[in-house]
């Protein structure tokens, strides 16, 4: 079984521009989440979807910001009118839901890093 | 209050040399999960270990093991017999509450450990 991919692996663009990445998860995951993690700091929580529907966002995802799930498989997470302030990597994870204990623990893929010039 | 707190930015050990990486949590919340996750370089994050706040038992995944004290609200990564390719970011992470509607992870800010030959 392949684990959670993510593309592009890197990311530059010009300050303005849109980008948008894409993350495919675990085949039998239900649940996928992004993150953002910057220079010497830990992943934060983006928002997180169960299936295709998009169940919490984290005031961190500004409304240039937008994340969609349409089949309940691979996810895109698209910034629109990038800033400086954006270029971080971009974490995508999944986890399947119903279980307990490590059934729910949540598996990352290796990342998209973001630069914004 | 920060709800994750790793202390110890970067450490150094000898190879083969057991390792204790340190975190304290902050919740009030009865029902929540630890987690260990390991950041090479490459960026990806590997989960290592988990444990649930009911566990009686410490847990551990061959080479780790989690130092449990819930009265201290501390969740030590211990490693034994340290190996070069330890050398990574090692992130501890909690998600608050059961894990039906509270899927989120927040993250420490992470110890760099380097295994010196």
């Amino acid at each position: 079984d392949t684990g959670v991919s993510q593309d592009p692996r890197h990311k530059i663009t010009k300050r303005g521009q849109n980008v948008t990445f894409r993350c495919d998860p675990i085949s039998e995951h239900n649940r996928l989440y992004w993150y953002r993690q910057t220079l010497g700091q830990g992943p934060e929580f983006l928002t997180y979807f169960q299936n295709e529907a998009q169940l919490e966002k984290s005031r961190l995802l500004s409304d240039r910001f937008s994340a969609e799930r349409p089949k309940g498989s691979f996810s895109t997470l698209e910034i629109q009118r990038t800033e400086q302030g954006d270029s971080a990597m971009y974490l995508c994870a999944s986890s399947s839901s119903g279980g307990t204990g490590t059934e729910e623990t949540q598996y990352f893929g290796p990342g998209t890093r973001l630069l914004v010039l | 209050a920060q709800k994750i707190t790793q202390t110890q930015p970067g450490m150094f050990v000898q190879e083969k040399e057991a390792v204790t990486l340190d975190c304290t949590y902050d919740t009030s919340d009865p029902s929540y999960g630890l987690f260990w996750y390991k950041q090479p370089s490459s960026g990806e994050m590997i989960f290592l270990i988990y444990q649930g706040s009911y566990d009686q038992q410490n847990a551990t995944e061959g080479r780790y093991s989690l130092n449990f004290q819930k009265a201290r609200k501390s969740a030590n990564l211990v490693i034994s017999a340290s190996q070069l390719g330890d050398s990574a970011m090692y992130f501890c992470a909690m998600r608050e509450g059961p894990y039906w509607g509270n899927e989120k992870l927040t993250f420490g800010t992470g110890t760099r450990l380097t295994i010196i030959p």
